[in-house]
């Protein structure tokens, strides 16, 4: 297996732009969660779904913040209009219950400018 | 106040030195992660536990429920193992699977010197 594929590794965009990650997860994993990583703030989960269905979102900062799960092997993450403060690394990642484990994607830099 | 603390929040050793890395935390838990991140890199887990000790390589993770705390060893380091270490809790209060919701400590950054 791949592991868990994210997309792009860098992005840097314009304030007010729309930004989309995506991410891959393992095959067979039911969970898939979003994190966000900061110097100032460490990770932080945004958001997880489980078997496609969004389970908790609390820790999305603002409604300009989206995240959708269409099937078992696609996740998104927009950002619409981006900040320069959403300027972070996002992390997805995935797990099940017999895996007992998390496995990271590799992450999104982003820079808003 | 955040529910996990981590110390120390730096750490420099020299190679072959033992390391102990500590975490509390102050939710009720099922289970306690550690990971790994290397600078500007992925994220890695390393262990994941709810009772007792694991064993991986030269790491070591613990943990003691009565007293809501967690050890990451490392025995014979090596500057390969230059890195930020993150414990996070999966909290046992949250309903259905969100047992797989972390919260994470701050991390320890550690530097083993050659």
């Amino acid at each position: 297996d791949a592991g868990v594929i994210q997309s792009p590794r860098h992005e840097v965009t314009e304030m007010g732009q729309e930004v989309t990650l995506r991410c891959k997860p393992i095959s067979g994993h039911d969970y898939l969660f979003w994190y966000r990583q900061t110097m100032m703030r460490g990770l932080e989960l945004l958001i997880y779904f489980n078997n496609n269905v969004p389970i908790d979102d609390s820790g999305m900062p603002e409604d300009r913040f989206s995240a959708k799960m269409p099937n078992a092997s696609f996740s998104t993450l927009k950002i619409q209009p981006s900040e320069p403060r959403d300027s972070a690394v996002y992390f997805c990642a995935s797990s099940s219950r017999s895996h007992h484990g998390y496995t990271f994607g590799s992450g999104t830099r982003l820079t808003v400018v | 106040k955040n529910e996990v603390e981590q110390s120390p929040q730096n750490l420099t050793a020299q190679e072959g030195e033992f390391i102990t890395i500590n975490c509390s935390y102050s939710v009720g838990i099922s289970a306690l992660h550690w990971l790994q991140q290397h600078p500007g890199g992925g994220i890695v887990s390393l262990f994941m536990l709810s009772s007792g000790k694991k064993k991986h390589g030269r790491l070591i993770a613990t943990i003691n429920i009565q007293e809501k705390h967690s050890s990451l060893h490392i025995t014979a380091s090596h500057p390969r193992d230059s890195a930020v270490y993150i414990c996070a809790a999966a909290s046992s209060k949250n309903s259905g699977g969100s047992n797989y919701k972390l919260t994470f400590g701050k991390g320890t950054l550690l530097t083993v010197n050659p």
